[in-house]
């Protein structure tokens, strides 16, 4: 299956700290897609990093990828209350272009 | 651009009745992605297209379900009969190809 699974389910943190999640896949990608649902709303756009990039940042974000292992992270700095969300990884495949398919994502609390 | 527009918001409908979901994208994205969004199965792909014309629909669910692209500006997705189990939050996403994708803000729905 293409299909991403982060790691872990949930996460709970402290206002201030960082918070990193993971995921994985099992099929060559074009390239993986972090986004962030805040509850009962639409998925929004963080980072896109292609299959020949290594890292991107924007912000307080920082996007890692490794296709030898067919992983990705997402650091979040210093995090604040409003970084409550779920977040996402789809990837995209080589085979089947453009297909968009996301993972079970992580539930990030921020404690304040 | 005011981004993808759904319609209606939320939908509570009989058991046994038509449903049809709407979509607008934002002009100028050629492929559109109707996903749906339940606790117990996450966010699944259910069918998409590129350029009006559906490449992949092995994500619908049943027979009950169909969906249509007349033209760039306009996707629907229809569950005929409707049943309970079809309650769930269904999403719309368009993008440009092997870029982001931005979504709807969703149609709840609650089939009784």
């Amino acid at each position: 299956s293409q299909q991403g699974e982060e790691d872990p389910q949930a996460l709970s943190i402290q206002e201030g700290e960082n918070a990193t999640m993971n995921c994985s896949y099992k099929t060559s990608i074009n390239n993986l897609q972090w986004y962030r649902q805040n509850s009962g709303r639409g998925l929004v756009h963080l980072i896109l990093i292609r299959s020949n990039e290594r890292e991107k940042h924007s912000g307080r974000l920082r996007v890692t990828l490794d296709t030898s292992k067919k992983s990705s992270s997402l650091l979040i700095t210093a995090s604040r209350a409003a970084d409550t969300a779920s977040y996402f990884c789809a990837t995209e495949g080589i085979q089947g272009a453009q297909k968009l398919v996301f993972g079970q994502g992580t539930r990030l609390t921020i404690n304040p | 651009d005011a981004g993808v527009i759904q319609s209606p918001r939320h939908e509570v409908t009989e058991m046994g009745q038509e449903v049809t979901l709407r979509c607008k994208p934002i002009s100028g994205h050629n492929s559109l992605f109707w996903y749906r969004q339940t606790m117990m199965r996450g966010l699944e792909l259910l069918i998409y297209f590129n350029n009006n014309v559906p490449i992949d629909d092995s994500g619908m669910p049943e027979d009950r379900f169909s969906a249509k692209m007349p033209n760039a500006s306009f996707s629907t997705l229809k569950i005929q009969p409707s049943e309970p189990r079809d309650s769930a939050v269904y999403f719309c996403a368009s993008r440009h190809v092997r870029e982001e994708a931005f979504f709807g803000q969703g149609t709840r729905l609650t089939v009784v």
